[in-house]
């Protein structure tokens, strides 16, 4: 069985410093990951995947296959970057798995 | 391209009744999943919907039943409504399988008071 873990509920740090948004997976193949995103009064929406190894909005996400994560970093939290954060896996032909989010206050 | 369109946004029910979502995916995609989303749990996956056909389904009382019709567009039903069924419902679409399956769509979602 798949399954997501986004050990903090809540994670505040002030604007300007480090974020680490943890993500830990469990899933016997490989699977893909996600991180999805919603601002407030917004639709959720994809942030980025690891396949990509993108950066957005100055996040990345790396992939450790050895540590099962997957966690969201960004150097530099900016107020705009508060959100509820979700890590999601996708495993074969089994749907989108969610981990219960984090939601992420930055602090001016 | 208008985005995932889901109805009614808002609704409330008593203990009992039943309640019909609606779902219309982004014009092109083929692929209807609904989550149920609480303060709790986070989201929870109901189920997926593909060419009219049930791909996927979670982990939920049969009391939770869906359809996609031919146009991609899909309903969600759910009888017998108890006080926590009490939820945002959420639909997504994407393109299908084999095509980015992992990128969803989202609505806005129909909130369900159930009193």
């Amino acid at each position: 069985a798949q399954r997501v873990t986004q050990p903090e509920k809540l994670l505040s740090v002030f604007k300007g410093a480090p974020v680490e948004l943890k993500c830990n997976y469990s899933y016997s193949g490989s699977p893909e990951l996600f991180w999805y995103v919603q601002y407030s009064r917004q639709r959720l929406q994809l942030l980025l995947r690891h396949i990509s190894r993108e950066s957005i909005k100055g996040f990345t996400a790396d992939l450790n296959k050895g540590e099962t994560s997957f966690h969201l970093k960004k150097p530099f939290a900016q107020e705009e970057d508060s959100a509820m954060y979700y890590c999601a896996l996708k495993g074969g032909n089994t749907p989108l798995v969610f981990g219960k989010g984090t939601r992420l206050s930055v602090i001016a | 391209k208008a985005g995932v369109t889901q109805t009614p946004r808002y609704l409330i029910k008593t203990r009992g009744q039943q309640v019909t979502l609606s779902c219309s995916p982004i014009s092109g995609h083929r692929s209807v999943s609904w989550y149920q989303q609480t303060p709790g749990q986070g989201l929870q996956f109901l189920f997926e919907y593909f060419s009219e056909t049930q791909r996927n389904k979670g982990n939920f009382p049969g009391r939770f039943s869906g359809r996609q019709f031919s146009n991609s567009r899909s309903e969600m039903n759910v009888s017998t409504l108890e006080l926590g069924d009490s939820a945002l419902y959420l639909c997504a679409s994407s393109l299908g399988p084999g095509q980015n399956t992992g990128e969803l769509f989202f609505g806005e979602g129909s909130r369900l008071t159930v009193l």
